[in-house]
């Protein structure tokens, strides 16, 4: 199957710093998404972001479909930015989404 | 975006004892959701698909009598751990993809299971 890698697997920070983290898959994949899970276990929706470059404030994200890789930006990172970030790729257009292992963020004030 | 909504948030049960999740997709219809569970410190792993109308289909090596799923309308599927074990706690969440847009797919606010 499809197989997600995000890295790096933990970042710290300090508050204001900016960073890039990264999700490489090893398949063509039709749809590509960006959360957050919040302390409480919520994911909240980032981006979907199958391919091209968009924007939402501090944060941005791009995906290289051809290469297989998405980026994401975080800017002038904030202590309420902490938490862990998935990256999911669904590569059979279902909704069916497979995660990579998530990056864990602490942003240090 | 779409709100999909998932009760309880958080429960506590007894060794073979059964528990009933609900996802309920609020303002769109979902012919299709998903059952995921995560441990402590680790990714999500889909267990399942639920099918309105139709069975699940569970991803390899999840145990169908388990967790039952049903899917009886666009806007409500189940998950219901039955006979329950300590090794069954764990974060279940689902998700759901309004089939009209096709495009990205929400999640619930997850439900915290604990057997005792």
């Amino acid at each position: 199957g499809i197989q997600v890698e995000q890295s790096p697997p933990d970042l710290i920070l300090q508050e204001g710093a900016n960073s890039t983290l990264r999700c490489n898959f090893s398949d063509s994949v039709n749809n590509l998404q960006w959360f957050h899970q919040n302390p409480w276990g919520q994911l909240i929706n980032l981006f979907y972001i199958p391919s091209g470059t968009k924007q939402n404030g501090r944060l941005s994200a791009t995906t290289v479909a051809t290469e297989r890789y998405s980026l994401l930006y975080i800017s002038s990172s904030q202590t309420t930015d902490s938490g862990v970030y998935f990256c999911a790729v669904d590569w059979s257009n279902t909704g069916k989404l497979i995660f990579g292992q998530g990056t864990t963020l602490q942003v240090k004030p | 975006g779409a709100v999909v909504s998932q009760h309880p948030s958080r429960v506590i049960c007894k060794s073979g004892t059964s528990v009933k999740i609900e996802c309920r997709s609020l303002d769109f219809q979902a012919t299709t959701m998903f059952w995921y569970r995560q441990f402590p410190k680790q990714s999500l792993m889909l267990m399942a698909t639920s099918n309105e109308g139709s069975k699940a289909t569970y991803e390899q090596g999840v145990e169908k009598d388990k967790f039952l799923i049903n899917h009886a309308s666009l806007t409500l599927s189940t998950l219901t751990v039955t006979s329950a074990h300590p090794e069954d706690s764990s974060f279940y969440i689902c998700s759901a993809r309004d089939h009209s847009m096709n495009t990205e797919a929400f999640f619930g606010q997850g439900t915290r299971l604990t057997v005792v």
